[in-house]
């Protein structure tokens, strides 16, 4: 899983409630991404960033937010807005916005109920 | 939206016998990647294959790439049982700052 970090792996929260998942990587890399997955299902992209402080909508971005204070963090904050917030969640980097291969955090199961 | 398709959606073999799935993708593309993932883990990169090759080997890995047909496959030779996994092709949107990734194949092999 590279130097990405995703906590916790398993996350449980009530209907309503907004809830944070972390991301940090020591690999100096400039880009970060967070990703969802369902069961059975390819990724889908959620939030990127480019580069610290500026980040980008992917294609499902509604009901989550991010922020990049700092270049090693991208922390994902699902919000109450997000309909269907139980699924897999996955961050990623990049050593530069546009490098293709990307390094995956371990993942973060969320379960809302 | 999702670029890559692979085929099939699930696979099952035997220890020792060749794995081949395919990747189906729809617009013009810099480059193509396969990754690995095992049941409720992170993805990992296996291999990159740029839009002006054909071919690409990596240890028991095989990659074809026909820009022709926007289609790609990935061959696993003397499968092992630690193989077992979800294999997943990517591809680059045009701006070249996204990854696409399609549903992927799960992989099952049996000792």
């Amino acid at each position: 899983d590279g130097g990405i970090t995703q906590s916790p792996k398993y996350l449980f929260r009530k209907e309503g409630q907004n809830v944070t998942l972390s991301c940090e990587q020591n690999l100096n890399h400039d880009a970060m991404y967070w990703y969802r997955q369902d069961p059975g299902q390819g990724l889908r992209l959620i939030y990127y960033s480019q580069i610290v402080n500026d980040f980008q909508k992917g294609d499902i971005a509604e009901g989550y937010s991010v922020s990049r204070e700092k270049k090693e963090s991208f922390p994902l904050t699902v919000t109450s807005a997000q309909k269907n917030p139980t699924a897999f969640y996955l961050c990623a980097s990049t050593p530069r916005p546009g490098t293709s291969e990307q390094y995956f955090g371990p993942g973060t199961r969320l379960t809302v109920t | 939206s999702q670029q890559g398709e692979e085929d099939p959606q699930a696979l099952s073999i035997q220890e020792g016998e060749n794995a081949t799935m395919n990747c189906s993708y729809k617009t013009s593309i810099n480059n193509l990647q396969w990754y690995r993932q095992n049941s409720g883990r992170g993805l990992v990169h296996l291999i990159l294959i740029r839009s002006n090759e054909r071919e690409k080997h990596s240890g028991r890995l095989r990659v074809t790439l026909d820009t022709s047909k926007k289609s790609s496959s990935l061959l696993i030779t003397a499968s092992r049982a630690a193989d077992t996994a979800s294999y997943f092709c990517a591809t680059d949107d045009t701006g070249g700052f996204k990854t696409i990734f399609g549903a992927g194949t799960r992989l099952f092999v049996k000792a």
